[in-house]
């Protein structure tokens, strides 16, 4: 079973629209993050909730709004999509917000989001 | 500004071949180093990480070794092989609660048969 699942795993739209990525966790952790990953394989961290709560917001534009329902679950929102937000997104999570051998993040297999 | 970085962007082994994965890091304050493997349509996976405290460490296959003196990690894979194929992305953070995982850029490791 995987662990880190996103939904869905492509998602191809138009410029201008609005869409969510989901994501769950089985693993019983308590903090979950998305990441972006750009065509030049860059990975870079954009936020974290740790028990519904946001601890990390990197700086991105507004229009991305994470949401956490519960704390196995962290869905994005991306309003008015633009070229640049084309990239994969990646959700994991990890036990706790500290990073640590004995706790590392688990990642998901990516959504891969193209803005025609 | 931080960053973290690999020197090459591609690597190219024989199979059973050692491979060593290089990256450079500029932020001192970071206590805390990670190896990340990423196959094709994959998400990273975890390799193996070591504390600022540790100059070596050893995995099943793999070794990383980090000076701190010139900021310094590297990656070593005994005995490469095809499944090694992948990117590899090195990571550094700080212990403390909340903390964040940098990457490096990756780098493409590719095992010739």
């Amino acid at each position: 079973d995987t662990a880190v699942s996103q939904t869905p795993k492509y998602l191809v739209t138009q410029m201008g629209n609005d869409k969510s990525i989901k994501c769950e966790q089985n693993l019983g952790h308590d903090t979950m993050y998305w990441y972006k990953q750009d065509s030049k394989k860059f990975l870079k961290i954009m936020f974290s909730y740790n028990n519904k709560e946001l601890i990390i917001n990197e700086t991105v534009p507004n229009r991305f709004s994470p949401k956490s329902p519960d704390k196995a679950h962290l869905n994005l929102h991306i309003n008015s999509l633009e070229l640049g937000d084309s990239a994969v997104y990646f959700c994991a999570s990890s036990q706790d917000g500290r990073v640590t051998g004995n706790q590392p993040q688990h990642f998901g297999d990516g959504t891969r989001l193209s803005i025609l | 500004g931080e960053s973290v970085g690999l020197h090459l962007p591609t690597l190219s082994v024989q199979e059973g071949d050692n491979s060593i994965i290089n990256c450079a890091y500029s932020n001192s304050a970071s206590d805390y180093f990670i190896w990340y493997k990423q196959e094709s349509g994959k998400g990273p996976q975890f390799i193996i990480d070591i504390r600022s405290n540790m100059d070596k460490r050893q995995g099943q296959r793999v070794t990383v070794l980090l000076n701190k003196t010139v900021k310094h990690l590297s990656l070593q894979i005994a005995a490469t092989q095809p499944g090694d194929s992948a990117v590899y992305f090195c990571a550094e953070s700080n212990t403390g609660a909340n903390s964040k995982l940098t990457f490096g850029k990756g780098i493409t490791l590719s095992v010739r048969p």
